[in-house]
């Protein structure tokens, strides 16, 4: 199972709007509305972002969404703030593999 | 609050082993299944193995199949991964982690870092 491609950095300016896609395919993000989005800061363990495709645990900001379009899933930053400054991996479960995560980005609050 | 602690990395040489033990607390342990997720120094994460509350039921991943062991003790609250036959490869930090539903992770532990060198 091939890690899913997300672009290597995205960047933005404070309360700017940014986008992070996570493309895979028919077998794991095309499969299943069912990606995770995983925020990590240098030094400390993932925190998980969005569930289940767009639904976020409770204490994450509304500033953070999720959707998916075929077998591409997106992580939208609203209101861009300098603690969103971090790494971000999607992870999809794929069935029998069973999960595979992406390739992670860099986001940088300019 | 959900607590997940790990434990037993340090450096080994290749063809070695080593036992990770992660201690959760602040939830009930037998109710969860567990995986353990791992990143090599500067790269992504990846997916290594998971186990159900039971311990009846475990996957592993293509790259540690045959060489990692995942279990647990629900009595004690703790989770294992015992790592045999160590690759250059191996060398990551490997984090516990709770699996909240089939496909999501909720809580993570700090991790714990392995080292596979001469």
């Amino acid at each position: 199972q091939s890690a899913l491609t997300q672009p290597a950095s995205v960047s933005g300016s404070p309360g700017q709007s940014i986008t992070i896609s996570c493309t895979g395919t028919s077998s794991d993000v095309g499969s299943y509305n069912l990606v995770s989005w995983y925020q990590q800061h240098p030094g400390k363990a993932p925190k998980l972002m969005i569930y289940e495709g767009s639904k976020r645990p409770s204490g994450v900001s509304n500033r953070f969404s999720g959707s998916k379009s075929g077998n591409t899933a997106s992580l939208t930053i609203s209101g861009l703030q300098a603690e969103d400054e971090a790494d971000y991996y999607c992870c999809s479960y794929a069935g029998s593999s069973p999960y595979v995560f992406g390739t992670g980005t860099k986001v940088t609050v300019l | 609050q959900v607590q997940l602690v790990e434990s037993g990395g340090g450096l080994v040489k290749p063809g070695g082993s080593l036992r990770l033990s992660c201690a959760a607390s602040g939830f009930t342990f037998s109710d969860y299944y567990m995986s353990w997720i791992r990143q090599a120094p500067g790269k992504g994460l990846e997916w290594v193995s998971y186990i159900s509350s039971s311990g009846s039921t475990i996957y592993y991943a293509d790259s540690v199949k045959g060489r990692f062991t995942i279990s647990r003790d629900n009595a004690k609250n703790s989770l294992y991964l015992q790592m045999n036959s160590l690759r250059a490869e191996d060398t990551a930090v490997y984090y516990c982690a709770r699996r909240r539903s089939k496909y999501y992770f909720d809580y993570w532990g700090q991790g714990t870092l392995v080292t596979v060198s001469s």
